[in-house]
């Protein structure tokens, strides 16, 4: 079974750039998650999807940062306009996405792209 | 808000010796579910072994076991016989059910590293 895919794995940018990362998930699994791992820190939630639609986006910095999900596959984030502290690596993670009983389920994350701003 | 504290930065290990790492959590649920993740140097996230709060039994897959004391809110993780391969970022995170009007968002402690000397 494919994991899943995230491209690109790096990308350097100059401030005030746009950026988009693409993530496919695991075939079959309904939740999407993007996370934004600062060095040093553990992962923090951006997004999550359930199929097309957005479950939770409360942290994701609207100003700046994007993502859809439109045929509930393949996602994308973008970043635009790019700021230094948006220096991070960025992970996509997926899960199967049953219902009330999800939160129990595995979440399978992604190699993620590190996204270096200066 | 479910707060996860991982106090130790970095760990150290003698190949085939036993390690413990800690966690803590803050939460006032009674239900839940407790991970231990492993991210090793530009590799992907990987599930090590997960804990559900109302079970009293302690997790165990092959090497990796952990000790969940519910009361103290404490959830380590003990590796035997640590092996070179075992050297990553290990993240506690924490998950509780869902509720109305709020996501259940997996919440990663900041990590610790831990080394293997050979």
């Amino acid at each position: 079974e494919a994991g899943v895919a995230q491209s690109p794995r790096y990308k350097i940018i100059e401030k005030r750039q746009s950026v988009a990362f693409w993530c496919n998930p695991i075939s079959g699994h309904a939740t999407l998650y993007w996370y934004q791992q600062i060095l040093g820190q553990g992962p923090k939630l951006l997004i999550q999807f359930q199929n097309n639609g957005v479950v939770d986006d409360s942290q994701l910095p609207k100003d700046r940062f994007s993502a859809e999900r439109l045929k509930g596959v393949d996602s994308t984030l973008k970043i635009q306009p790019a700021k230094l502290e948006d220096s991070a690596v960025y992970l996509c993670a997926s899960s199967l996405g049953r219902g009330l009983g999800s939160f129990q389920e595995t979440q399978y994350f992604g190699p993620g792209t590190r996204l270096l701003v200066l | 808000a479910q707060t996860v504290t991982q106090s130790q930065p970095e760990m150290s290990v003698q190949e085939a010796e036993t390690v413990t790492l800690s966690c803590t959590y803050d939460t006032s649920e009674s239900d839940y579910y407790l991970f231990w993740y492993k991210q090793p140097p530009s590799r992907q996230m990987i599930l090590v072994i997960r804990q559900e709060a109302y079970k009293q039994q302690n997790a165990t897959e092959n090497r990796f076991s952990v000790n969940f004391q519910k009361a103290a809110k404490s959830f380590s993780l003990k590796i035997s016989d640590s092996q070179l391969g075992d050297a990553a970022m290990y993240f506690c995170a924490y998950r509780s059910p869902p509720r109305t009007g709020a996501n259940s968002k997996l919440t990663f402690g900041k990590g610790i590293t831990l080394s293997v000397r050979p």
